[in-house]
């Protein structure tokens, strides 16, 4: 079974610094995909970033990027440059990618994240 | 703009009443997705479809039922059964390939009277 792990259930960091969220994760799976998401407080789940399991780079999407370490099992999120509208919770999820299972996620329990002046 | 409606953002049960929860979508996706957040907690798949007519059960099905009889839309029955259905509602739907994020509704908020 698949199992996501996120440590860190607050956060600050102050306006233009960076920050990183930690996610650690399980499964005997060779091929799966690593996801972030953030939530508003208003409640909607907004796509951040994906890491494939055999992408040999890490991750960027603007001010995201993802440090995927995968012998340690890790896909923390750095945020670079906080901003005042980066405070949400954010999660980490996972999905297998073996072809004929299912196209399901796994969700992490989120880091919620202030962004201080 | 292409998106997941769900409705009603916010909706209340009585005591022994099933409830529906609505879910359309209109960015041409073949899965679509129930999850059940609590709160300080993640999301939890309830229902999902890869298909039209077709659908299985999630990781806490028990006390919901859902229907695939079009495409574009996959409501969530909450039914008596369903002893604790105080929670926030996602909807979401994706192409199914791996690679492709979940994208979510707005979310219904469920309380009991």
């Amino acid at each position: 079974a698949q199992k996501i792990t996120q440590t860190q259930p607050g956060m600050f960091v102050q306006e233009k610094e960076a920050v990183t969220l930690d996610c650690t994760y399980d499964t005997s799976d060779q091929s799966y995909g690593l996801f972030w998401y953030k939530q508003p407080s208003s409640g909607e789940m907004i796509f951040l970033i994906y890491q494939g399991s055999y992408d040999e780079q890490n991750a960027t999407e603007g001010r995201y990027s993802l440090n995927f370490q995968k012998a340690r099992k890790s896909a923390n999120l750095v945020i670079s440059a906080s901003q005042l509208g980066d405070s949400a919770m954010y999660f980490c999820a996972m999905r297998e990618l073996t072809l004929g299972t299912a196209s399901k996620l796994t969700f992490g329990t989120g880091t919620r994240l202030q962004v201080t002046l | 703009d292409g998106g997941i409606t769900q409705s009603p953002k916010y909706l209340f049960r009585k005591e022994g009443q099933n409830v529906t929860l609505s879910c359309e979508q209109n960015l041409n996706h073949d899965a679509m997705y129930w999850y059940r957040q609590d709160p300080g907690q993640g999301l939890r798949l309830i229902y999902y479809s890869q298909i039209v007519n077709d659908f299985q059960k999630g990781d806490i099905a028990e006390g919901y039922s859902v229907s695939r009889e079009k495409k574009e839309s996959f409501p969530l029955t909450v039914t008596s059964a369903q002893k604790n259905p105080t929670a926030f509602y996602l909807c979401a739907s994706s192409m199914d390939r791996g690679s492709q994020p979940q994208h979510f509704g707005d979310g219904t908020r469920l309380s009991i009277l």
